[in-house]
């Protein structure tokens, strides 16, 4: 089956310092991939979509230049988080939409846990 | 706008209970609805689907029907096991000219117990 990576799966940062999170489609090429954030015992809420070659769409109330999206390839994005600050401490997954399936088809990474100290 | 509600968790159940997880929504236009599973230390999978009215997805004995007049999709599975434990998303996507995001619910944690 279609398998994504997320990496690193944990990262503890100081706050000031930028962290880079990379995901990856390992056996299909995505065109579209999307940034999730999800704060604990709630709903996972859409950052961003990541077109390969194209900026990024980021959802509203997301700040663009904080979370600094790059999707270089058919097979990686990443995301940077920007001068991080405690309050960006969150569980961070990724989803790769496969170029040959259907629309609804997203496969997801199993997730970072970003801790800012 | 599209939202998603599910039941608050945890449910605790015993093996071979039967599970019912709720799940309502609002959208504009004719969603397609899903199901995911998010096992612990893993990535969300798709259990099952639905893309029309009356449409029942299936999968490793889980169910659900999409009901528009009611505008649910409501989880069942006749017979649990300790290995259904997991946290379960309901979710939609509208599709919108070439582009559809997933909207999700908050989740609900499925505890199994022997």
């Amino acid at each position: 089956g279609a398998v994504v990576s997320q990496h690193p799966s944990r990262v503890i940062c100081k706050s000031g310092t930028s962290v880079k999170i990379e995901c990856r489609s390992l056996d299909f090429q995505a065109t579209t991939m999307f940034w999730y954030r999800q704060f604990p015992k709630q709903s996972l809420m859409l950052m961003a979509t990541s077109n390969e070659g194209s900026k990024a769409t980021y959802e509203q109330g997301v700040e663009k230049d904080k979370f600094l999206i790059n999707h270089a390839s058919l097979t990686l994005s990443t995301l940077t988080v920007t001068s991080a600050h405690p309050e960006d401490s969150s569980f961070y997954i990724c989803s790769a939409r496969d170029r040959f399936g259907q629309y609804y088809e997203q496969y997801f990474g199993p997730g970072t846990r970003l801790t800012v100290t | 706008g599209n939202s998603v509600t599910q039941m608050e968790g945890p449910v605790t159940l015993s093996e071979e209970a039967f599970l019912t997880i709720n799940c309502t929504y609002t959208a504009t236009g004719y969603p397609s609805l899903f199901w995911y599973v998010q096992y612990p230390g893993e990535g969300l999978q798709l259990l099952l689907k639905a893309t029309k009215a009356d449409d029942k997805g299936s999968n490793k004995g889980f169910e659900a029907t999409y009901r528009k007049e009611t505008t649910s999709f409501h989880l069942e599975k006749g017979s649990v096991q300790v290995s259904d434990s997991a946290v379960y998303f309901c979710a939609l996507i509208v599709i919108s000219g070439n582009t559809g995001k997933l909207i999700f619910g908050q989740g609900t944690t499925l505890q199994v117990k022997p």
